[in-house]
């Protein structure tokens, strides 16, 4: 089944201590992008890439880290998470190009205390 | 950067009639324009889409409509059902890999 996977699904920790949320497709697909996805704001790109080994910003990269050195996962890395991070978190891949459809993940949701 | 503007933030409607939301965006980059439809407790999921050389695309009771040069598309729903009751995204997207999102609209059908 094409899909895209995201562990954990639910996560609280404590402010400082880095994790890590995986994302992962079958479908082969270049384009792969983390939202996150507060009320009222709907989805806010954090960042996204275009293919392996290339990675760019979105709206609201700060405190997030990510990297892409496969095609299939594209992990989302909090070095030191603070409560303001605290959200639900959104990983999409699409085919080729940008401007294609996006397929989302089931999303994460992450408390941080 | 971009910036998509979403309106109603929430629609109630009886089933049967129509809904229709509208979008605004800034860029004139954005030349990708997709709904996505979200289910409570799920992922964002594309219900329809709309590039910048097409004014209008139809599928069954689903349609949007772009205009360019006013920067706006919109999406409507004709003989909506209690099951389109969720929330709708619309975005815009650009060839370089950015997407933006607009704020939702929580759609309510009313039985």
């Amino acid at each position: 089944e094409a899909q895209v996977t995201q562990n954990p699904r639910y996560l609280i920790t404590v402010t400082g201590k880095k994790l890590t949320v995986t994302c992962s497709q079958n479908m082969n697909h270049e384009y792969m992008s983390w939202y996150r996805q507060d009320p009222g704001l709907g989805l806010r790109q954090i960042y996204y890439s275009m293919n392996v080994e290339v990675t760019d910003k979105g709206d609201v990269p700060e405190g997030y880290k990510v990297s892409r050195k496969e095609k299939r996962n594209f992990p989302l890395i909090l070095e030191s998470p603070s409560p303001n991070q605290t959200s639900l978190y959104f990983c999409a891949s699409a085919e080729g190009l940008a401007g294609q459809e996006q397929y989302f993940g089931p999303g994460t949701r992450l408390t941080v205390t | 950067g971009e910036n998509v503007e979403q309106h109603p933030s929430t629609l109630s409607v009886q089933e049967g009639d129509s809904a229709v939301i509208k979008c605004t965006y800034s860029d004139s980059a954005s030349n990708y324009f997709p709904w996505y439809k979200q289910e409570l407790g799920k992922g964002p999921q594309l219900i329809i889409d709309i590039r910048s050389n097409v004014g209008e695309k139809k599928d069954q009771r689903i349609a949007v409509t772009l205009n360019k040069t006013a920067k706006h598309f919109s999406l409507h729903i004709t003989e909506t059902q209690p099951e389109d009751s969720a929330v709708y995204f619309c975005a815009a997207s650009t060839n370089a890999g950015k997407s933006t999102f607009g704020d939702g609209t929580t759609l309510t059908v009313k039985p």
